[in-house]
């Protein structure tokens, strides 16, 4: 069964420090998707990308974030300068409907602790 | 600021008992919604769409009620291997900003 794939699975970084979170959605799948999940708290949605660009965003994906799909297969994560506060589990998600249908298949995530 | 509320439980149910969760939303302009399920420090895995009409998916029983914005999630039959994390999750409106609630916790025992 397909399936998504995010590396590495735990990242540590100091504050300040440029991290890259790399995802491999699932093949056929057009819509992709970054959410963080804060220990004890609740999956939140960063921001959402269809035809190489951002469909939405939330208000945590600032200018600190941005997102690349560089070939056919890998979309990533970029955090310019990493906060105590960005540390989290980051799931990457895919589907292959609209905006409009949360059908989406996640990835294992990636632990962020910043240090 | 839209949100999705549910009771965080958890809700400790002997197995073969049923168990229904609620969540509500306060943005009425919502159109999807889905349950998801999320074990401890996993990833969310869809569990069910939940549609106008209701739907049902083996013990698994997922209705709309759009007049008092909740949507349900009914568990028959639980088994050890339905405790977990269940999570709404709800359309934001226009912007269709998936909105997660912070997810109900079920433990079934032996």
């Amino acid at each position: 069964e397909p399936e998504v794939t995010q590396t590495p699975s735990h990242q540590v970084t100091q504050m300040g420090q440029e991290v890259i979170l790399r995802c491999v959605p699932i093949s056929n799948h057009l819509y992709f998707y970054w959410y963080r999940q804060i220990l004890g708290q609740k999956v939140e949605f960063l921001v959402s990308f269809y035809n190489n660009e951002i469909s939405e965003k939330s208000e945590i994906f600032d200018d600190q974030f941005s997102v690349e799909r560089p070939d056919g297969s890998n979309f990533t994560l970029k955090i310019r300068s990493t906060k105590l506060e960005d540390s989290a589990m980051y799931f990457c998600a895919s589907s292959n409907r609209d905006r409009s249908s949360y059908e989406q298949y996640f990835g294992p995530g990636t632990r962020l602790t910043v240090t | 600021r839209k949100e999705v509320e549910q009771d965080p439980g958890p809700f400790n149910v002997p197995e073969g008992a049923t168990v229904a969760f609620n969540c509500t939303y306060s943005n009425s302009a919502s159109q999807s919604f889905f349950w998801y399920r999320q074990d401890c420090r996993k990833e969310p895995k869809l569990l069910m769409s939940v549609y106008s009409s209701g739907n049902e998916d083996g013990r698994f029983t997922a209705q709309l009620n759009r007049a008092s914005q909740y949507i349900s999630l009914l568990i028959r039959d639980s088994k050890l291997s339905d405790s977990a994390t269940y999570l709404c999750v709800g359309g934001s409106g226009g912007s269709y900003i998936p909105t997660f609630g912070r997810g109900t916790s079920l433990i079934v025992h032996p």
